[in-house]
């Protein structure tokens, strides 16, 4: 079967940093994907890779395995309205995005 | 742009009622998805459509069609409201290509009583 499993939840410091884990078994492999979802509101897009590496964006960087089927979210200089859930989602051998559960972030002064 | 637009925002249902939601996208995209999210739970895929005329299951259809007449207009029907049906509902709609994001409406919070 297809499985993304991601923590369930997180905290972490104001302006310190936090490693966000996602590791996925997936039929195919065309990419993953993360997003931030605030309570209440809807998916918007952080991050896409389909290559091995680190990609760069601004405070987020998101890192790929491909062959040990493993990404993580790396949040720095984290801010109060970080705190959100942060969904993992792999797209697989049918072009369909396959999700993890997300992980909350809870952010303290 | 308006982006991905869903109504109603909020709808109250009694067990066998039936209803439309309605989704619409201005960005020209081809690819239209129908996700339900339930507490704790990932996004789960509905139906979707490649392009208009065209519509596919995913991986949770039943109790559910969807109809593409237009690029512009994909509508979720719920036939025979069972209470298993109360979620949040996601449209959402992307570009031709692979790494092309997923653009997400609102979303409807739907309950069944």
């Amino acid at each position: 079967g297809q499985n993304i499993d991601q923590p369930t939840e997180m905290t972490a410091t104001e302006g310190a940093i936090v490693q966000i884990n996602c590791t996925y078994q997936t039929s195919g492999f065309n990419g993953l994907f993360w997003y931030q979802q605030h309570a209440g509101e809807a998916p918007t897009f952080l991050s896409y890779n389909v290559l091995d590496g680190l990609e760069e964006k601004g405070r987020f960087s998101s890192f790929l395995s491909r062959s040990k089927g493993y990404s993580y979210l790396l949040l720095k200089e984290l801010q109060m309205k970080d705190s959100a859930s942060y969904l993992c989602a792999v797209m697989d051998s049918n072009y369909q995005l396959i999700w993890g559960a997300g992980t909350k972030l809870i952010i303290k002064p | 742009n308006a982006g991905v637009t869903q109504t109603p925002k909020f709808r109250i249902l009694k067990i066998g009622q039936s209803m439309t939601l309605q989704c619409t996208q201005d960005m020209n995209h081809n690819y239209m998805y129908w996700y339900r999210q339930d507490p704790g739970m990932g996004l789960k895929l509905i139906y979707y459509s490649v392009g208009a005329g065209i519509t596919d299951k995913g991986e949770v259809p039943n109790g559910y069609n969807v109809s593409r007449s237009t690029t512009e207009d994909f509508p979720l029907r719920l036939e025979l409201a069972a209470p298993s049906q109360t979620s949040v509902y996601f449209c959402a709609s992307r570009g031709a290509g692979e790494a092309n994001e997923q653009f997400f409406g609102p979303g409807t919070r739907l309950t069944v009583l």
